[in-house]
């Protein structure tokens, strides 16, 4: 079983639409998750991170923790298409190197 | 805040060749550096941890005598492949953190692409 996993899409939605993105983990333990965006060629950039249970949000994103379901979200409202890139859900094991163990991304494509 | 360098952001070299990435926290002190590798359409894999003054832990299945890791100071830490083979051509990017805790993000550089000829 992978340690975190994603769908890799691709996701397509129509710009101004409402694109969720989804992640499960299997260490119970965990304690903090990211969701980073990455496009074509770069390295990943940070969107958000979330710790507790509930909903974080930060302008068009929001993020999604239910610990006890072993899950994590992203939502983005209004979807533009300078959203298309893949997005990666980072989970810290949170183990003595508090090292992330990354999902293999879903790829966003937001249709104009 | 919290940008974090890599140089060179390129590089092309010949097959038995060694080559040096460095990556630098710019605005922060480091406590903690991290090297990952990604090929193409896959994701990112951690290759090693690096803490300033110690030796750094790779992952399993990273040959610590092939990619080299020395993390100097607090800002740098730099990465040698030695005898670069056309196989370790790869999407190199280091990240650093702040703290130690579980809690602390990862700044990411923007990568160095290694084409071994």
């Amino acid at each position: 079983q992978k340690e975190v996993e994603q769908n890799s899409g691709p996701l397509s939605v129509p710009e101004g639409a409402i694109a969720s993105l989804n992640c499960t983990y299997s260490d119970r333990v965990s304690q903090s998750f990211f969701w980073y965006r990455q496009y074509s060629g770069k390295s990943p950039e940070l969107i958000m991170s979330i710790y507790s249970n509930g909903d974080k949000e930060d302008g068009r994103f929001t993020a999604q923790l239910n610990k006890a379901s072993q899950y994590v979200s992203l939502l983005i409202r209004d979807s533009q298409p300078s959203d298309s890139a893949t997005y990666l859900c980072a989970v810290n094991m949170a183990s003595g190197t508090y090292k992330y163990i990354f999902g293999t991304g879903t790829r966003l494509k937001v249709l104009a | 805040g919290a940008v974090v360098s890599q140089h060179p952001s390129r590089v092309i070299c010949k097959s038995g060749t060694s080559v040096k990435i460095e990556c630098r926290s710019l605005d922060f002190q480091a406590t903690t550096m991290f090297w990952y590798r990604q090929f193409p359409k896959q994701s990112l894999m951690l290759m090693a941890t690096s803490n300033e003054g110690s030796k750094a832990t790779y992952e399993q299945g990273v040959e610590k005598d092939k990619f080299l890791i020395n993390h100097a100071s607090l800002t740098l830490s730099t990465l040698t492949v030695t005898s670069a083979h056309p196989e370790d051509s790869s999407f190199y990017i280091c990240s650093a953190t702040l703290g130690i805790t579980s809690t602390d993000t990862q700044y990411f550089g923007p990568g160095t692409r290694l084409t071994v000829l």
